[in-house]
Parts: structure tokens; C-alpha cells; sequence
């Protein structure tokens, strides 16, 4: 059974916001990552991390910032949020390259 | 590079009728393969993976897949679909020394009584 839990699960938020997305894992893995999921589409990855303060972009460009200060840890920020980004936000883990990776349920985010 | 392509993003089916779903993939290094599965409200989570061993791979709630390297597919199969497999099912790949895994644009399949 994965351990890895998001918060929150649904927001909604005004345009200009700043809002950080939470993601928590307690299976000790060094890989994490942030996707964004729309319907019909690929997941696209936005962020990830190799481990301890590593931190990289994905595929897919993203106004978000994330930080890795601790291996269970991984937030994502939106300094001032729009409608465009409006999307389910997943995290996920793994322990290793090609490994198995571990999904949080994923925040679903509606910016008016 | 790699890339997945999943045929049909919509499959329908009986109860009780085979389910297929369909990923091909390309990619330059062999590939590790997997699928994974995605209920409402939920994360994803692992089916089954390929990582060069036995090329049928056996996964959870009687799913399978088959890694054809002169297809390059990886299709997945269940003998008898049940009205609990009703989700959206994504395939992925990645490679020897790469780091990101590349998911499709997924398949939800739906189930009817």
C-alpha cells in the first residue's frame, strides 16, 4: 500500500492568488514529481526532483516552483494563480529510475 | 526519444467480454513498460510493468499484457471484464538511463451490465 497524501483535495481560489500545494510521502524515496492532468490528455510532467534541494523542470512549461527541503516533502507554489491554471495536480514517488512510481489521489484546482 | 500512443480513448464492453486496450510505443533504448490504472477521484496506481523479462506480464485483477518488440506494442488484455474495471487505464514508458516515464493520453474504458 502506497503512503503518499495531497492536500488539498479540491480548491478554489481567485484569480492573483498564491497558493501552495502540498504532497507527502512516507515510503523514504528519493524521486518525486508533480504532473498536470487534463481530461483526454497525457500527463505531463512539470516538476521533479532526484532527491534533497534537486530540483528540475518537466516537459511542460509551468509557472509553479516547487522545493525539496526534506526527502518526504515536496510542495508546489503558484505565486499569483490565473484561470489557465485551472487542472488536476498530481504528485507522485519512486524509488529509483524505471521504477514503479506512487500516486497521490491529486488536488483538483479551479481558478476563477 | 520516446513517446506512447494509446488507440482509442474510449473502449466499451460487456460484462463478461474480452477486454483489450491498446499502446503501442517508440522509444531508443529498450523499453520498460507499464500500466497503470486510474479510478474516479484517485491517483493512479500500477497494473503491471515489463522490464525485459518474460515478455507476457501478469498483473492485478487478472490483467495482462504482452511486449511485442516487432510490434512495439504492449497491449492489455482481461479475459472477462467485470463492471469494477470501469476506470481509465494509462500505458507508459520509459528507458535505460532516462529518467522521465512518458504516460499516454490514456483510455477509459467502460463497462456495461
Amino acid at each position: 500500500e502506497a503512503d503518499i497524501y495531497q492536500t488539498p483535495r479540491y480548491l478554489v481560489i481567485g484569480t492573483g492568488k498564491k497558493i501552495t500545494l502540498e504532497c507527502s510521502q512516507t515510503m523514504g524515496h528519493d524521486k518525486m514529481y508533480w504532473y498536470q492532468q487534463d481530461p483526454g490528455m497525457e500527463l505531463h510532467l512539470i516538476h521533479y526532483s532526484y532527491g534533497v534541494n534537486s530540483t528540475e523542470k518537466g516537459d511542460l512549461s509551468s509557472e509553479s516552483t516547487v522545493s525539496r527541503i526534506r526527502t518526504e516533502h515536496f510542495p508546489l507554489t503558484l505565486e499569483s494563480a490565473r484561470p489557465s491554471h485551472t487542472s488536476q495536480y498530481l504528485c507522485a514517488s519512486s524509488a529509483g529510475l524505471q521504477e514503479t512510481q506512487y500516486f497521490g489521489p491529486g488536488t483538483r484546482l479551479l481558478v476563477l | 526519444a520516446q513517446s506512447v500512443t494509446q488507440l482509442g480513448s474510449h473502449v466499451s464492453v460487456s460484462e463478461g467480454a474480452l477486454v483489450l486496450l491498446r499502446c503501442n510505443y517508440s522509444s531508443s533504448v529498450p523499453p520498460y513498460l507499464f500500466w497503470y490504472v486510474q479510478y474516479p477521484n484517485q491517483g493512479l496506481q500500477l497494473l503491471l510493468k515489463y522490464t525485459s523479462a518474460a515478455t507476457l506480464v501478469k498483473g492485478i485483477n487478472g490483467f495482462e499484457a504482452e511486449f511485442k518488440k516487432s510490434e512495439t506494442s504492449f497491449h492489455l488484455t482481461k479475459p472477462s471484464a467485470h463492471m469494477s474495471d470501469a476506470a481509465e487505464y494509462f500505458c507508459a514508458v520509459s528507458g535505460a538511463g532516462g529518467f522521465k516515464t512518458i504516460f499516454g493520453a490514456g483510455t477509459r474504458l467502460f463497462v456495461k451490465a
